[in-house]
């Protein structure tokens, strides 16, 4: 079956400090992989995308790489501010069908200044 | 361009009253429609989606259902609400085919 697992939070960072928010996957064929973020009290956005092996999504300084050898689709962020506090998920979505987004259960992420 | 509204953004309903939440999307033309709920603490769980007018799925038996009367219109009802209907409810869409979802704003669900 499809899922995603992603890294459990809540994750507390000093500002300027280095993010990495872990996503491993279970898929059958090649998904597309997404990271969106959810700010306090919105819906939620796309962050970045990568649509098949190798490829890097990057967007507002955060980076994410689809590894199909290793299944993962890791979040990083060089240096974090407090504007990027927010419930980050990890998800995929398959070629086929209309259901066929799945997300992981998501990290909050708070940074401090 | 195309936008998603989606209201009320919160509310507060007593044990046993009725619910409906809308959802609307501008600038496009028979999207694929979701309904999701986050609960507190929990990630995001697809509850229902529309590919088509009067074309409902269902992924989760519960006592809420959903209903696309226009291309561009959907709605999510209970007739009876239960405390675990509380959570944040999300309306996104997708172009058909297309592998990204627009989400709204978001409808907080609160339960007494």
């Amino acid at each position: 079956g499809n899922s995603v697992t992603q890294m459990e939070g809540p994750v507390t960072l000093s500002e300027e400090a280095f993010l990495t928010i872990n996503c491993t996957y279970t898929a059958t064929g090649y998904p597309s992989l997404f990271w969106y973020v959810q700010y306090p009290g919105e819906g939620l956005q796309l962050l970045l995308k990568a649509t098949k092996a190798d490829d890097k999504g990057s967007n507002k300084g955060f980076e994410a790489t689809y590894r199909k050898e290793t299944t993962s689709f890791h979040l990083e962020k060089g240096s974090v501010q407090v504007s990027d506090s927010a419930v980050y998920f990890c998800a995929l979505r398959t070629k086929t069908g209309a259901n066929n987004l799945f997300f992981g259960t998501g990290t909050r992420l708070t940074v401090i200044p | 361009s195309q936008t998603i509204h989606q209201w009320p953004a919160t509310l507060v309903q007593p044990v046993g009253s009725p619910l409906s939440l809308e959802c609307t999307v501008e600038g496009t033309s028979n999207p694929n429609l979701y309904w999701y709920r986050q609960a507190a603490g929990r990630g995001l769980q697809l509850l229902f989606y529309s590919v088509g007018i009067g074309q409902i799925s269902s992924e989760v038996p519960q006592n809420l259902s959903a209903s696309r009367p226009q291309d561009r219109q959907f709605i999510l009802s209970s007739k009876k609400l239960l405390l675990s209907d509380s959570g944040f409810y999300l309306c996104a869409w997708s172009e058909f085919g297309a592998n990204v979802l627009t989400f709204g704003a978001g409808s907080r669900l609160t339960v007494l």
